[in-house]
């Protein structure tokens, strides 16, 4: 149950593009389309904001998106916002009714 | 609207117990698998527990496996966890969390309670 690899922090200006990645093994990431993503301001609850890969729920805007290659899942911030800035974890089914989330990454727009 | 309301957080001193409770509304509690997440202080969230709808099925991490016991009471619609021989790595908010039946995502958090083990 390690955890899943994530960069610690990323940035970027209004309006770029920001892509996270979350490296994993072929028991968790790589071998199920169950990764999802969750935002945390501080102080503050997560929110769910990619399912099963690349779903997003209802009110999540569309600069979401999230994608998985082997056992690496990106999630993709475009068109970035001044509220974009937070905390984002990876998460992913590792079998047996098990999960194991990412170490997080910063996000910050310059 | 979804409310998911932990308490029972508190300081505690090592090898001591706690019982976390989190009661639920706004949702069909018995449709849905319930976690138990972590987050140390300053730190990224940490999976601990996972129970199905009935109560039948339970998982946990290996940092608490034998120490913490996740169960359910439908009828309150309350979560529980039963933390014993804590030690100062449990330190941390802990989140109850809600997912649909069959989905392995989560769908709902609370806001959280803080335990902290130290002497």
């Amino acid at each position: 149950q390690s955890a899943l690899t994530q960069p610690r922090s990323v940035s970027g200006s209004p309006g770029q593009s920001v892509t996270i990645s979350c490296t994993g093994t072929s028991s968790d990431v790589g071998n199920y389309n169950y990764v999802s993503w969750y935002q945390q301001h501080p102080g503050k609850a997560p929110k769910l904001m990619v399912y099963d890969v690349s779903k997003r729920p209802s009110g999540v805007p569309d600069r979401f998106s999230g994608s998985k290659s082997g056992n690496t899942a990106s999630l993709t911030i475009s068109g970035l916002q001044a509220e974009d800035e937070a905390d984002y974890y990876c998460c992913s089914y590792a079998g047996r009714y098990t999960w194991v989330f990412g170490g997080g990454t910063k996000v910050t727009v310059l | 609207e979804v409310q998911l309301v932990e308490s029972g957080g508190g300081l505690v001193q090592p090898g001591g117990s706690l019982r976390l409770s989190c009661a639920a509304s706004g949702f069909t509690f018995t449709t849905h698998w319930m976690h138990w997440v972590r987050q140390a202080p300053g730190k990224g969230l940490v999976w601990v527990s996972r129970i199905n709808s009935d109560g039948s099925g339970t998982t946990y991490a290996d940092s608490v496996k034998g120490r913490f016991t996740i169960s359910r009471d439908n009828a309150k619609n309350t979560l529980y966890l039963q933390m014993n021989s804590l030690r100062a790595e449990d330190t941390a908010v802990y989140y109850c969390a809600g997912a649909n039946y069959g989905d392995y995502y989560i769908d709902y958090w609370g806001q959280g309670t803080l335990v902290t083990v130290s002497s």
